[in-house]
């Protein structure tokens, strides 16, 4: 079966650079998450996309900036990265919830190291 | 806004006995869902067992289950006959059913199997 796909899966930057993140949500997944994990601790939602509109915004700094596209893949822009940057980036997919149950499927992270 | 407490960084067992994971979540909703993820070093997220909180049927599969005490607001999960293979990060989450369908993780516990 077709998973969450993430790209890259490793990336090494300098401090003050940029960097995209990239999601491919499954097939027919609308709907589309972003986690920050950083080393340690637990997945924090940073924001989420359903038909190409923002659904629901967390703890995103204000130098990051994301968006979906019109095949439903997601990425995620930072901008003046600093060393606190530094985590695993889950993207997860979802078909819409409303008030049933959908899972999220969590693909397997990029990993952000800022030197 | 919904959190999600751990209070066991770090838990042990030996192989083939059972475990069990305590999780507590602080909410004004009466419908929502809960989660147990697994994550073992590759990091990917794996949902192990999820509880619909209009259930009172606690929710099992295979050795994993859970006690979901609604009133008390707790959420632990037994593991029984523990495997090599269960050693990993376990994070309680939670999800409302309507609206923001983020999922709000706790801090996590790591368990150790001991052969």
């Amino acid at each position: 079966a077709a998973g969450v796909i993430q790209s890259p899966r490793h990336l090494i930057k300098e401090k003050r650079e940029t960097a995209t993140l990239k999601c491919y949500p499954i097939p027919r997944h609308d709907t589309v998450y972003w986690y920050q994990q950083g080393p340690g601790q637990d997945p924090q939602f940073l924001i989420s996309f359903y038909e190409k509109m923002q659904s629901d915004k967390g703890s995103i700094p204000d130098r990051f900036s994301a968006q979906q596209f019109s095949d439903y893949h997601s990425e995620l822009n930072m901008s003046s990265l600093e060393l606190g940057d530094s985590a695993l980036y889950f993207c997860a997919s979802s078909l819409p919830g409303g008030s049933s149950y959908n899972e999220q499927f969590f693909g397997p992270g990029t990993r952000l190291t800022v030197l | 806004a919904q959190t999600v407490t751990q209070s066991q960084p770090e838990m042990s067992v030996q192989e083939a006995e059972t475990v069990t994971l305590s999780c507590t979540y602080d909410t004004s909703e009466s419908d929502y869902y809960l989660f147990w993820y697994k994550q073992p070093p590759s990091r990917q997220m794996i949902l192990v067992i999820r509880q619909e909180a209009y259930k009172q049927q606690n929710a099992t599969e295979n050795r994993f289950s859970v006690n979901f005490q609604k009133a008390a607001k707790s959420f632990s999960l037994k593991i029984s006959d523990s495997q090599l293979g269960d050693a990993a990060m376990y994070f309680c989450a939670y999800r409302s059913a309507e609206g923001a369908q983020k999922l709000v993780f706790g801090q996590g516990t790591r368990l150790t199997i001991n052969p």
